[in-house]
């Protein structure tokens, strides 16, 4: 299995605090992504990271930040937690190259309240 | 733009009887597509991938792939279920010429009864 672990697993918060979720990876791939996926919709992308410090938005980014400071980890931050952000979180990473899959870490299951 | 679609959300079929999810990709690009399976409260492992050698592609678990350009589909098939198999099925399109963002359909839940 690929190395991607996320923290936490669980997270139960109140509606407007700050949360973050982290993605560690020990593969040394380039690229990160984070996704969200809810009943009926699949995986979205929320944000992606092509290097150190280099991010770019996906199709869902709006209440979402990221960075990525460091090679093998990248961060996902919710500014100020709302119920529409109850979700499983997953992180994914990809090396560069054709046909290349993507690799998933275990998911974060996050219940704003 | 890539995407794409899945066209059934429930699949049910009885144990020992073939399987069909059906997907039909866009992409302005010769696509790179794959098939992704998700058991009940676990993560995403891969099936199996198109990499344009063959256009019949062999997975995990006895599941088989047909890229038909012409029709712009990536049905997954096995030819016997198994009840193992109950689990959401995801086709997924990267976008190789984008930091190979992979977008995902919607899923199909395949219910396998006994």
């Amino acid at each position: 299995d690929a190395g991607i672990t996320q923290s936490p697993r669980h997270k139960v918060t109140e509606t407007g605090t700050p949360v973050t979720l982290r993605c560690h990876q020990t593969e040394n791939h380039r690229y990160m992504y984070w996704y969200r996926q809810d009943p009926g919709h699949g995986l979205r992308l929320i944000h992606y990271s092509y290097g150190v410090k280099d991010t770019d938005k996906g199709e869902v980014s709006d209440g979402y930040s990221v960075s990525r400071s460091k090679t093998e980890d990248f961060l996902l931050t919710l500014e100020s937690a709302t119920s529409s952000q109850t979700s499983v979180y997953f992180c994914a990473i990809s090396d560069q190259g054709a046909n290349t899959e993507a690799f998933f870490g275990q998911g974060t299951r996050l219940t704003v309240v | 733009a890539q995407s794409v679609t899945q066209l059934d959300s429930h699949v049910s079929v009885s144990e020992g009887t073939p399987v069909l999810l059906r997907c039909n990709y866009s992409s302005s690009y010769s696509p790179s597509l794959f098939w992704y399976v998700q058991h009940p409260n676990k993560g995403l492992q891969l099936l199996l991938k198109y990499t344009s050698a063959a256009t019949l592609v062999k997975g995990i678990n006895g599941f088989e792939a047909e890229f038909k350009k012409s029709e712009t589909s990536f049905h997954l098939t096995k030819p016997s279920a198994h009840m193992s198999d109950a689990a959401e099925y995801f086709c997924v399109v990267s976008d190789r010429r984008n930091f190979n963002k992979f977008y995902f359909g919607s899923g199909t839940k395949l219910n396998v009864k006994p």
